[in-house]
């Protein structure tokens, strides 16, 4: 089945600067990459997505990329603010599989004023 | 447009009882998911379901089973609870089964079994 790692688990940045959360999954199957934020006592929310047939794909401050060669994918959140900070979980999706998501393990983003 | 709505929102049971956790997709969305969510680990899928049909099932023991309605809103039930099973319950509705659309969530229902 498919297996979904990420990295860091934690990470502290000051403000203003730039957050980078790293994700490598296993099946080479996986044609879906969701990032989602979570913040205390609520529901994981979308941020950004990204398939398998595009490389890139930005949306003002937060960026995805996917090296399918290599099987990872990346998030990147530019000119951090103290709102950015959450739990945030990449996950991969195989389509023959249905819907079904499999996530990382999270990492949990403090941003420093 | 309301978003996915989940109820109760919070729950406490005892071991050996049995539960039922309620969700409401999107509108428009025929797609309903369950996941849980232990604390401090990411979401664990449990079912997918689409046009009222079973089309995924993770790795949960039998006492763990669901629905959909011609509504399209699902319930899952766990039955003879376990304290293993406190857990943060997410529902995720998506447009469409088995292909790769996006999944929104609901705010959970958190179950707490003592």
């Amino acid at each position: 089945g498919e297996n979904v790692e990420q990295h860091p688990s934690t990470l502290s940045v000051q403000e203003g600067d730039s957050a980078v959360i790293k994700c490598t999954y296993s099946d080479s199957a996986s044609n879906y990459f969701p990032w989602y934020k979570q913040e205390l006592g609520k529901g994981p929310q979308l941020i950004i997505d990204i398939r398998s047939n595009v490389g890139e794909k930005k949306d003002q401050r937060i960026a995805v990329t996917l090296n399918k060669t290599a099987k990872h994918f990346s998030l990147h959140i530019t000119e951090t603010q103290p709102e950015d900070s959450a739990v945030y979980f990449c996950a991969a999706l195989i389509k023959a599989a249905g819907n079904k998501l499999t996530f990382g393990g999270g990492t949990r983003v403090l941003v420093k004023p | 447009d309301a978003g996915v709505t989940q109820s109760p929102t919070h729950l406490i049971k005892t071991r050996g009882q049995q539960v039922t956790l309620r969700c409401s997709p999107i509108s428009g969305h025929k797609s309903v998911s369950w996941y849980q969510q232990v604390l401090g680990q990411g979401p664990q899928f449990i079912f997918q379901y689409y046009e009222k049909e079973e089309r995924g099932r993770g790795n949960f023991p039998d006492r763990f089973s669901a629905r959909q309605f011609p509504n399209y809103s699902s319930e899952l039930n766990v039955n003879a609870l376990l304290l293993g099973d406190s857990a943060l319950y997410l529902c995720a509705s998506s447009r469409a089964g088995g292909r790769n659309t996006e999944a929104f969530f609901g705010q959970g229902t958190r179950l707490t079994v003592v």
